[in-house]
């Protein structure tokens, strides 16, 4: 298995800010991912995080909104700028081997845009 | 387009009865489909995927490719099963995950 640890675990932020989500795995991984899960709305997946190359994005999400780092196998940053009330939610980091077979999630960030 | 459907978004069952959780899904190919539990104060979690045909914590679920649908079953509920529940699809190497299905179990 693997351990995901998430910092920070919550913030609450002011509108027009933007926050840094770090996503840290005990062991190299093969894919990163990042999800948003909406208060009481299920999980979106938001990008795939690259090792040393530019994330893939999924429809509706945008690099400028959801910057995302990933400079080795086991560290990746989501940023959420320019925040609006409509960007809080919890954030989730994932991680898997490439061996199709488990996803291990991290314990999510909650964040609150006033 | 890859689709799961959760029809449930509640369920509530009496400690020792039977529990069944509902996932429909759409998909062009060969489907790889998951089950993914969150207890409360818990991380998000694998419960069982199809292609192990196990059971875990007393927990099975079949794919039926005709009717496309892969529910989880349990025929005496505990009450330490309450949570929320995921049915997943892996198109690729990503999940799509249906709306979740909480699964309260009174006593």
């Amino acid at each position: 298995s693997a351990v995901i640890s998430q910092k920070p675990s919550r913030d609450i932020c002011q509108r027009g800010t933007s926050l840094t989500i770090q996503c840290q795995v005990d062991s190299q991984v093969t894919m990163m991912f990042w999800y948003r899960q909406q208060p009481g709305q299920s999980l979106t997946l938001i990008a795939t995080a690259n090792q040393g190359s530019e994330a893939t994005y999924e429809s509706g999400f945008v690099i400028d909104k959801f910057p995302i780092s990933r400079p080795n196998l086991t560290f990746s940053t989501l940023t959420v700028s320019n925040m609006s009330p409509e960007d809080s939610s919890i954030y989730l980091c994932s991680a898997d081997r490439g061996r199709r077979d488990e996803q291990f999630f991290g314990p999510g960030t909650r964040l609150t845009v006033l | 387009a890859q689709r799961v459907t959760q029809p449930e978004k509640l369920l509530s069952v009496f400690k020792g009865a039977p529990v069944e959780l509902k996932c429909n899904y759409s998909y062009s190919g060969s489907p790889e489909l998951f089950w993914y539990v969150q207890y409360s104060r818990q991380r998000l979690q694998l419960l069982l995927r199809h292609i192990s045909r196990e059971s875990i914590k007393g927990f099975t679920a079949d794919l039926n490719k005709g009717e496309t649908s892969f529910h989880l079953k349990k025929p005496f509920a505990q009450e330490e099963d309450s949570a929320m529940y995921y049915c997943a699809l892996l198109n690729d190497y990503k999940l799509s995950f249906g709306a979740g299905t909480t699964v309260t179990v009174r006593a």
